[in-house]
């Protein structure tokens, strides 16, 4: 079946620093890969998304590229503010075949910029 | 336009009752999934309505069910609920049909069972 692997938290990072937080990927045929950030105390939020291999999503200052050959779709930004502190889930859709409508979340990564 | 609208936002009940939960769509979105997040399960999916029929189903025993109306609201219903049945419950809509299936979600219904 289809399933992220997304890298461990928390991540603890200082204001203005470089972000990366690792996804990888086990899909049949062509997902779609998403980020969603979620703020203390609320629901999901689409962060970014991409629906095909060399695709890049952005939104924010945050960048993800779709890497077909290493099944990835890491997140980076390239300097954090402490307004970024969240937790940051790695998603997938199983296509754009009709009736796939199910996402297959991460584990989900917290992250806390310290100012 | 307006987000995904879920009511209650929270809620108490004890074992052995049952809740219903409800979600509002984006206008125009005629699909709807829901989604139970737990600290210790993470995120999973429960099922999605498109258009009044379920389209899509997690492994999640019979307790759980819901339903879709004409006008795309969605209920959701946990029957005898358990201890661990206590969740944060999330709607999320979209189009429904390739290829902007893009998800978008609720602020959620936190339930607590004790």
């Amino acid at each position: 079946g289809n399933s992220v692997t997304q890298m461990e938290g928390p991540v603890t990072l200082s204001e203005e620093a470089f972000l990366t937080i690792n996804c990888t990927y086990t899909a049949t045929g062509y997902p779609s890969l998403f980020w969603y950030v979620q703020y203390p105390g609320e629901g999901l939020q689409l962060l970014l998304k991409a629906t095909k291999a060399d695709d890049k999503g952005s939104n924010k200052g945050f960048e993800a590229t779709y890497r077909k050959e290493t099944t990835s779709f890491h997140l980076e930004k390239g300097s954090v503010q402490v307004s970024d502190s969240a937790v940051y889930f790695c998603a997938l859709t199983a296509g754009i075949n009709f009736g796939n409508e199910k996402l297959t979340f991460g584990t989900g990564t917290r992250l806390t910029i310290i100012p | 336009k307006a987000g995904v609208t879920q009511t209650p936002r929270y809620l108490i009940k004890t074992r052995g009752q049952q809740v219903t939960l409800s979600c509002s769509p984006i206008s125009g979105h005629r699909s709807v999934s829901w989604y139970q997040q737990t600290p210790g399960q993470g995120l999973q999916f429960l099922f999605e309505y498109f258009s009044e029929t379920q389209r899509n189903k997690g492994n999640f025993p019979g307790r759980f069910s819901g339903r879709q109306f004409s006008n795309s609201r969605s209920e959701m219903n946990v029957s005898t609920l358990e201890l661990g049945d206590s969740a944060l419950y999330l709607c999320a809509s979209s189009h429904g049909t390739p290829p902007t299936e893009t998800q978008y979600f609720g602020p959620g219904t936190r339930l607590l069972v004790l």
